[in-house]
């Protein structure tokens, strides 16, 4: 168990749809990362947030939105859902700089 | 732009065997470099990391990798192979300029033959 818990584990939606993930994070780690897995793109880095403010963001579409909590738990908004959209989200915490990132069990999503 | 290459889509080993995973890496300064593991339905979860310092690190699991910086590699390693090894091994670098966003290979599938 890494401590980063995801919730929900499994989502099945329709397209148009929006949907918004959660994570809660190691206790004491201040950095939230979302990341999404995918079969024809593989592992790819969404947003990262720092202690509420976004630190760096990666190939993330315009349909998606993220923040982070003053209790430090973050969502993850999906909107517009396309069937592309299908993949596995992770949530990742750390502190800081020079870390390793501790991942959460995903949820996986499916646009049906 | 950083990049990470894992050359073997699949491997099969025997139970027992030695195994090698490959990773090379593009980055423009001194890498955080990462491997995780991922089994069938299940979150990443970090075998080893390489920061500074001693280039061969150890990890979790009897795994341990080097960092050898003239060929931009950080190979994972195993001298004896178990059945519950088999899973998909990525290999990452972290951005520590940019707080530590990874960046991931496409992966390795293990599978371990009895």
């Amino acid at each position: 168990d890494s401590g980063v818990t995801q919730t929900p584990k499994h989502l099945i939606t329709a397209t148009g749809q929006r949907v918004t993930l959660r994570c809660s994070p190691r206790s004491g780690d201040l950095s939230v990362y979302w990341y999404q897995q995918s079969l024809d793109q593989g592992l790819q880095f969404l947003i990262q947030y720092y202690n509420g403010e976004e630190r760096a963001k990666g190939n993330i579409l315009e349909r998606f939105s993220a923040q982070q909590f003053p209790d430090l738990h973050s969502e993850l908004n999906l909107s517009s859902l396309e069937l592309g959209d299908s993949a596995l989200y992770f949530c990742a915490s750390s502190v800081p700089p020079g870390t390793e990132a501790f991942f959460g069990q995903g949820t996986r999503l499916t646009v049906v | 732009a950083q990049s990470v290459t894992q050359p073997d889509i699949h491997i099969t080993v025997s139970e027992g065997a030695s195994l090698e995973l490959r990773c090379n890496y593009s980055y423009g300064a001194t890498p955080y470099l990462f491997w995780y593991v991922q089994s069938p339905g299940q979150g990443l979860q970090l075998l080893l990391k390489y920061f500074s310092g001693d280039t061969l690190v150890q990890g979790i699991k009897g795994f341990e990798a080097e960092f050898k910086r003239s060929q931009s590699s950080f190979n994972l390693r195993k001298p004896s192979v178990h059945w519950s090894d088999a899973a998909e091994y990525f290999c990452a670098v972290g951005h520590n300029n940019a707080g530590n966003m990874l960046t991931f290979g496409g992966g390795t599938r293990l599978m371990v033959k009895p």
